[in-house]
């Protein structure tokens, strides 16, 4: 079957770093999405990986390593409103998304 | 800035009744889908289109149904609403099936009670 793994939820400090992981074992890859959503709102799309290394956007990047079926998203000095859950997803050998559970992330100050 | 729109945010309904949530994008997409959003479940799609008129079953359609009779609009059918369909819905669409990067648009999403 297939399945993404990711961390239900974690806790971080205003201003750190905090990496958020994703296993995954589909049939097929044609690329990785990372979403972010806010309680109450919709997912919104944060990066997109197809090829193995690093994407690196602002304070967010994420890695992709296919050989592994892995991946993770990287958040720097972190803010308050980074408080949400972020999701793994990845693009199937039929182009379907198939999605982690998401991870929720708690900001304290 | 693509936009997808839910015809309602909160729903209400009882049990047995035919609920209608529709979904419009405003971005010529080829793909809409249907998901359902459920607490350590993550999404789970119901069904999607790639085309008018056209539909295929996703995950979980049982208790379901939809309709796309014009590209940008893609309705959600609950035949005989149940408790157990209680839900956060989600609308999305896409651009194109391959060969593009295929980021999901959502709609703010229908959360549908069914008591």
């Amino acid at each position: 079957g297939q399945n993404i793994d990711q961390p239900t939820e974690m806790t971080a400090t205003e201003g750190a770093i905090v990496q958020i992981n994703c296993t995954y074992q589909t049939s097929g890859f044609n690329g990785l999405f990372w979403y972010q959503q806010h309680a109450g709102e919709a997912p919104t799309f944060l990066s997109y990986n197809v090829l193995d290394g690093l994407e690196e956007k602002g304070r967010f990047s994420s890695f992709l390593s296919r050989s592994k079926g892995y991946s993770y998203l990287l958040l720097k000095e972190l803010q308050m409103k980074d408080s949400a859950s972020y999701l793994c997803a990845v693009l199937d050998s039929n182009y379907q998304l198939i999605w982690g559970a998401g991870t929720k992330l708690i900001i304290k100050p | 800035d693509v936009k997808v729109t839910q015809s309602s945010r909160y729903l209400v309904k009882r049990t047995g009744e035919k609920v209608f949530l529709e979904c419009v994008q405003d971005m010529d997409h080829e793909n809409m889908f249907w998901y359902r959003q459920d607490p350590g479940l993550g999404l789970r799609l119901i069904y999607f289109s790639y085309d008018v008129k056209m539909k295929e079953k996703g995950d979980i359609p049982e208790g379901y149904s939809v309709s796309r009779e014009k590209k940008e609009r893609f309705s959600l059918i609950l035949e005989s609403a149940s408790t157990n369909q209680t839900s956060m819905y989600l609308c999305a669409s896409s651009l194109s099936r391959a060969g593009d990067i295929n980021e999901q648009f959502f709609g703010p999403g229908t959360r549908l009670t069914v008591l």
